[in-house]
């Protein structure tokens, strides 16, 4: 069935440097796109959003790409910290599946000092 | 903190139970979805219900129910749990018909 990955499971990171967390999607008709950050104990937390009609969106510190020729999402932390340390999730929308949110399985971003 | 929240925070309970899980959007929220987040199976879409009315079903089992309240409080009733039941709850709402969903802290669902 229609599925959203992720490349890599784990991620280490030193700080102060970038970090870069990747997302695979297999459904073309995904149309939203979401990133949340997940701590330990905790609830996942929005990040950043983006529609796919846009190729960029930048936060704070972050910034999303969206590649829909490959059906590929990044997520790009600037000089991550310490308290970026946490699971992140894509998750995907699509004209399928309504309002709900299709995650993917998690990356894990250790940050070390 | 995202405004959502989730009673109980944990829960222990044996199998063939039932138990009712709580959630409270954001104010002004009127869409509320629950989430269930496993080690094998990631975070999996339950249900959404918008301004009281079911909206969209996901991979919920049968035993399982949900129902959202006049005050847009939304209650998840598991029964005849079973082991394979332990697993994370999210609730997570939003405005309206919009994508971006807030997530509450979950309730940790343990059966023995």
């Amino acid at each position: 069935g229609e599925s959203v990955g992720l490349h890599l499971p784990t991620l280490s990171v030193q700080e102060g440097d970038n970090s870069i967390i990747n997302c695979a999607y297999s459904n073309s008709a995904s149309d939203y796109f979401i990133w949340y950050k997940q701590e330990s104990g905790k609830g996942p937390q929005f990040i950043i959003d983006i529609r796919s009609n846009m190729d960029k969106r930048q936060g704070q510190r972050v910034t999303v790409l969206l590649n829909k020729t490959v059906k590929h999402l990044s997520l790009q932390i600037a000089a991550t910290q310490p308290g970026d340390s946490a699971v992140y999730f894509c998750a995907e929308k699509n004209s399928n599946s309504g309002y709900a949110l299709n995650f993917g399985k998690g990356t894990s971003l250790l940050v070390t000092p | 903190d995202s405004g959502v929240t989730q009673t109980p925070k944990h829960l222990i309970t044996a199998t063939g139970q039932r138990v009712t899980l709580r959630c409270s959007p954001r104010s002004g929220d009127l869409s509320v979805y629950w989430y269930q987040q496993s080690l094998d199976q990631g975070l999996q879409f339950l249900i959404q219900y918008y301004n009281g009315e079911e909206r969209a079903k996901g991979n919920i089992l049968e035993r399982f129910s949900a129902q959202q309240f006049p005050d847009l409080h939304s209650e998840l009733n598991l029964s005849s749990l079973e082991l394979g039941d332990s697993a994370l709850y999210f609730c997570a709402s939003s405005p309206g018909r919009q994508e971006t969903q807030y997530f509450g802290p979950g309730t940790r669902l343990l059966v023995l």
